[in-house]
């Protein structure tokens, strides 16, 4: 079946350090893959997108790099900010099948 | 520009009651979707609609749930015979279309006593 794993938090950083969240999938097909934040009491935002290999998407200062042969759309940011804290998941979204399928969520907290 | 809008943001309810839930997308995006998310975790598809017709409602837990979208905007999230484990967000999001990404709303915090 379809999945995507993340790495499991929360994820404790101090402010400027460099943040990599690793994400994994399994797919038919070629999916499209998202990055959305969620900032504590808000909705979900997307964050980035990438929609076929090699595609790196980017904003923010966050980027991530569809790598299809290590199955993988690992986000990073070279520094982080304070107003970087929240819950980051990655997403997939099949051509064929427009639900989104989810990971679990990883939560970053940056330390001034 | 106004975003996807989801009322009320909080929702308290005894068992076995039933609860309503309304979201108000983007103006002009023809996909609805609904999610459920448990605390800690990634959200769940429950039902999907492409203007007015419910495409898929594959995801929704039990014939307790029902969704609808009668003029292809607003949509309703019905639970009827509230149990406790229905508590969670609940999620709406809406599309332009299949090329665009999902734009969620706040979300509906929904507390089963």
């Amino acid at each position: 079946g379809n999945s995507v794993t993340q790495m499991e938090g929360p994820v404790t950083l101090s402010e400027e350090a460099f943040l990599t969240i690793n994400c994994t999938y399994t797919a038919t097909g070629y999916p499209s893959l998202f990055w959305y934040v969620q900032y504590p009491g808000e909705g979900l935002q997307l964050l980035l997108k990438a929609t076929k290999a090699d595609d790196k998407g980017s904003n923010k200062g966050f980027e991530a790099t569809y790598r299809k042969e290590t199955t993988s759309f690992h986000l990073e940011k070279g520094s982080v900010q304070v107003s970087d804290s929240a819950v980051y998941f990655c997403a997939l979204s099949l051509d064929s099948n427009y639900q989104l399928i989810w990971g679990a969520g990883t939560k970053l907290i940056i330390k001034p | 520009g106004a975003g996807v809008s989801q009322s009320p943001r909080y929702k308290v309810a005894k068992r076995g009651q039933d609860v309503a839930l309304r979201c108000d997308p983007i103006s002009g995006h023809v996909s609805l979707f609904w999610y459920q998310q448990a605390l800690g975790q990634g959200p769940e598809f429950l039902t999907y609609f492409q203007n007015e017709a419910q495409l898929d409602k594959s995801g929704l837990p039990s014939d307790r749930f029902f969704a609808e979208r009668p003029e292809g905007s607003v949509s309703t999230l019905k639970i009827q015979r509230t149990q406790q484990e229905d508590s969670a967000v609940y999620l709406c999001a809406s599309r332009q279309n299949s090329n665009q990404p999902q734009h969620f709303g706040d979300g509906t915090r929904l507390s089963i006593l």
